[in-house]
């Protein structure tokens, strides 16, 4: 059980595309999504939080008009890298936790989305 | 302020060896505790958690974990480790009024043959 699907796993595309990507719940709803960015050998970067049917939740730096997020459904989020450039390059990895508010469940990870901007 | 520490990059073991991957963490409030373990290209794949009660946590592919409060730590354990598990892992925490994960910065484990 808790498996979470991330779909694409490759993006190749030129510099000032926009990609989507896909975060989905398969067998559990998941009010509470997240997104993370990770660097060749570094730990994992929280990007935002997603929560079902509001606003996402963006940390320090991350740029919101950038990385849009939407989570309409209990069991999907996207977040779509808007006009990419090179620097966006990088390994996304989405999240999703079982229950609401402070669940002690754990988070169930997506394969993660390898974006090449060109 | 709430962190976590992975003091090794890397680790290297044996196989057939015991492994332990070391975590300590900081939080104000009750901890909760979490092993992942990520191979390349891929995402996290969750190994056990700490919330409450029995100190040593069993979880998967014969890992285990043992919380000690007064020394704020949650080492990872596995008794005979094999090549396959070999991969990055991760150690993270929260605390049970904060939704948000605090990650380590992660361990390279190699076991050698």
């Amino acid at each position: 059980g808790a498996v979470v699907s991330q779909h694409p796993s490759r993006v190749i595309c030129k510099s000032g595309t926009s990609v989507k990507i896909e975060c989905r719940s398969l067998d559990f709803q998941a009010t509470t999504m997240f997104w993370y960015r990770q660097f060749p050998k570094q730990s994992l970067m929280l990007m935002a939080t997603s929560n079902e049917g509001s606003k996402a939740t963006y940390e320090q730096g991350v740029e919101k008009d950038k990385f849009l997020i939407n989570h309409a459904s209990l069991t999907l989020s996207t977040l779509t890298v808007t006009s990419a450039h090179p620097e966006d390059s990088s390994f996304y990895i989405c999240s999703a936790r079982p229950g609401t508010g402070y669940s002690n469940q754990p988070q169930h990870f997506g394969d993660g989305t390898r974006l090449s901007i060109l | 302020a709430q962190s976590v520490a992975q003091p090794e990059d890397q680790v290297n073991v044996a196989e057939g060896n015991p492994l332990t991957v070391k975590c300590t963490y900081s939080v104000s409030g009750n901890p909760y505790l979490f092993w992942y373990v990520q191979y390349p290209n891929r995402g996290l794949q969750f190994l056990l958690k700490y919330i409450t009660g029995d100190n040593l946590v069993k979880g998967s592919y014969g890992f285990e974990a043992e919380f000690n409060k007064s020394q704020t730590s949650f080492h990872l354990k596995k008794p005979s480790a094999l090549v396959s598990d070999s991969a990055l892992y991760f150690c993270a925490v929260r605390s049970d009024s904060n939704y948000q994960l605090i990650w380590g910065a992660g361990t390279k484990l190699i076991i050698k043959p």
